[in-house]
């Protein structure tokens, strides 16, 4: 049964770069199956897909987030990243990472990690 | 890519059936039969329920099912139990590896 567990600071100031890390175990990053994604929850609200990286390197974002979102992998490593720049308090979230099937479904979830930008 | 459309609530007797509609476009929902749906419980991550419309994952009750008209989605929940009180969310594949959401429903059980 695959695991997935979000890593990084809870609280980041305005203006500076959010950054997470998911570490996969239990399950290789590198199966040609599974993309690797990460979507957030503002608190009190919905979801958000943020963007999809396949274990070659292949990124996909979401439109309204691109000019300012990385995800990167390290398949050595078996996990994946998220960078998020010019962050505001709008991008205060539960932010998750997740396992998804080709077509967008999200079968594995990690906990989630409150992210708080706040100076 | 805009945020899938559905109630903001639901509600339904302990035994009842409950549908919850999610409403896309011609882009995402209309286009393709990759639709998932997501339970989600007060402080934990939401849980595959639904995907490609109307297949369960292994361990989903029979009681969820799925459906697709058009540009819409829907959500069954049959016989509903106390435990199936959570928000539930769409979400759909939109093209170019890329997904969008819906907003997401809170599911009252009376």
């Amino acid at each position: 049964q695959v695991q997935l567990q979000e890593s990084g600071p809870g609280l980041v100031k305005p203006s500076e770069t959010l950054s997470l890390t998911c570490t996969v175990s239990g399950g290789s990053i590198s199966s040609s199956n599974y993309y690797w994604g990460w979507i957030r929850q503002p608190p009190g609200k919905g979801l958000e897909w943020i963007g999809t990286i396949y274990y070659s390197g292949s990124t996909y974002y979401n439109p309204s987030l691109k000019s300012r979102v990385t995800i990167s992998v390290d398949t050595s490593k078996n996990h994946f990243s998220l960078k998020l720049r010019s962050v505001t308090a709008a991008d205060t979230a539960v932010y998750y990472c997740a396992r998804l099937g080709a077509w967008g479904s999200a079968g594995d979830w990690g906990q989630g990690t409150l992210v708080t930008v706040s100076s | 890519q805009s945020a899938l459309t559905q109630p903001p609530s639901a509600s339904g007797s302990p035994g009842q059936s409950v549908t919850i509609s999610c409403t896309g476009t011609g882009s995402d929902v209309g286009s393709y039969n990759h639709v998932s749906w997501y339970q989600q419980h007060p402080g934990k991550a939401p849980k595959l329920i639904i995907y490609d419309v109307n297949k369960r994952p292994s361990g989903v009750p029979d009681r969820f099912s799925g459906s697709k008209s058009g540009n819409t989605a829907s959500l069954t929940v049959s016989g509903l139990q106390a435990e199936d009180e959570a928000d539930y969310y769409c979400n759909s594949y939109a093209g170019s590896n890329t997904v969008v959401f819906g907003g997401g429903t809170k599911l009252t059980v009376l």
